[in-house]
């Protein structure tokens, strides 16, 4: 079974520029999720999708973050501006259904200078 | 607020030993308890989840799960070096549907 596929793996950027980060989850999973991981901290959930519908935005700083998941299947998540406090690792998991667990991507590892 | 809380360590166990990790957690709801392993500079990988009160054993791991309390523990029997990674805690709150992590305890095998 394929796994989860992100890319890029790395990206730096300069504050004010924008960065858009990519997602393929595992065929047949209906659920996508987006979590930011700062260095010594724990995944926080920032946008988590059923399908094409988005479940949970609660966390996602909407001024400047965005994502979309077109045909229910691969999912972009977009910075605009970034600022120095969203360098990060953004990680991106898919699961069949919650109480299974997810199964995450490699993430992609943002450096905003 | 939802939380899920951990001790950071790091803590370091002698190789053979047995290591034990715990968790706490906030929402009485909750159904499903999970623990991933991170290895630095990967991504986190799904070892165990738990959603009954008592034990679960899964070769030299078992998650052990006490709701009474709000309590999730794992232990690592016979400890290896290649075991030495974070250890995330991640509760399922069904009121949400969604995982929340704890910020992970690092664990440090000795030889």
């Amino acid at each position: 079974e394929a796994g989860v596929a992100q890319s890029p793996r790395y990206k730096i950027i300069e504050k004010r520029q924008s960065v858009a980060f990519w997602c393929n989850p595992i065929s047949g999973h209906a659920t996508l999720y987006w979590y930011q991981q700062i260095l010594g901290q724990g995944p926080k959930l920032l946008i988590q999708f059923q399908n094409n519908g988005v479940v949970d935005d609660s966390q996602l700083p909407k001024d400047r973050f965005s994502a979309e998941r077109l045909k229910g299947v691969d999912s972009t998540l977009k910075i605009q501006p970034a600022k120095l406090e969203d360098s990060a690792v953004y990680l991106c998991a898919s699961g069949i259904r919650a109480n299974y667990g997810y199964t995450f991507g490699s993430g992609t590892r943002l450096t905003v200078v | 607020q939802k939380e899920v809380e951990q001790n950071s360590g790091p803590l370091s166990v002698p190789e053979g030993a047995i290591a034990s990790l715990n968790c706490t957690y906030s929402d009485r709801g909750s159904q499903s308890f999970f623990w991933y392993r991170q290895y630095s500079g990967k991504s986190p990988e799904l070892i165990m989840f738990i959603y009954s009160n008592g034990d679960k054993e899964d070769g030299r791991f078992t998650a052990q799960l006490n709701k009474a309390s709000q309590y999730v523990s794992l232990l690592i029997r016979d400890s290896q070096p290649s075991d030495s990674a974070t250890y995330l805690c991640a509760v399922l709150y069904s009121s949400a549907s969604k995982i929340i992590f704890g910020s992970g305890t690092r664990l440090s095998i000795r030889p």
